[in-house]
């Protein structure tokens, strides 16, 4: 089974619907972390967890929000979804540390927005 | 400023050569940490390899390999013997240990390459 997990992996939705994607891991790891990836932009940080009493805004964390249920679990949330948030979107988990601690990604989920 | 830049957007390369993707970054950090992801077609990211802004040699990962040159700033990749299979997007990244957003990763716009037989 994969350490890091996300649902749905695709979704279509249509504007000014609420959504939420899910991420779970079975890494033990402390932090977590939402991306978004755009053509051209690379990716972008959107919100990040440091325990589930630690929750910080990125670089783009307008039109998003988080919850870091458990340990184990962080999702975000799009509460009125816009065409420009059509992207592919993140989880990541690294061990809390240093600089060298990698960082294990979900595979990923494409979200449409109509 | 970009913290990271990658200024190839697109690569080609033949199959068993070796080609270099190149990555500069700017930080006043002095402890970071540099990685390199793969993203094939198929979306995941893949983690390459990883360079330490203390590491007195270079990494290496199998036939990946990373030219860190601290005092230009650089942190190239260099894939050896190209495979069909390296066909796909690149990003350089980057964590600094005392980046507000803690150990965050900021990526660079990515390279495509492609590798023709």
């Amino acid at each position: 089974d994969a350490d890091v997990t996300q649902t749905p992996r695709n979704r279509i939705t249509k504007t000014g619907k609420r959504i939420m994607l899910e991420c779970s891991q079975t890494k033990g790891h402390d932090r977590m972390y939402w991306y978004r990836q755009d053509p051209g932009l690379g990716l972008r940080l959107i919100y990040y967890s440091f325990d589930v009493k630690d929750i910080n805004k990125g670089e783009i964390s307008d039109g998003y929000s988080v919850s870091r249920q458990a340990q184990a679990k962080f999702s975000l949330s799009l509460e009125s979804a816009i065409p420009n948030q059509t992207a592919l979107y993140f989880c990541a988990t690294s061990e809390s540390g240093g600089p060298n601690n990698e960082q294990f990604f979900g595979p990923g989920t494409r979200l449409t927005v109509l | 400023a970009q913290k990271i830049t990658q200024t190839q957007p697109g690569m080609f390369v033949q199959e068993k050569e070796a080609v270099t993707l190149d990555c500069t970054y700017d930080t006043s950090d002095p402890s970071y940490g540099l990685f390199w992801y793969k993203q094939p077609s198929s979306g995941e990211m893949i983690f390459l390899i990883y360079q330490g802004s203390y590491d007195q040699q270079n990494a290496t990962e199998g036939r990946y390999s990373l030219n860190f040159q601290k005092a230009r700033k650089s942190a190239n990749l260099v894939i050896s013997a190209s495979q069909l299979g390296d066909s796909a997007m690149y990003f350089c990244a980057m964590r600094e240990a005392y980046n507000q957003a803690g150990t965050a990763l900021i990526f660079g716009k990515g390279t495509t390459l492609s590798v023709s037989s």
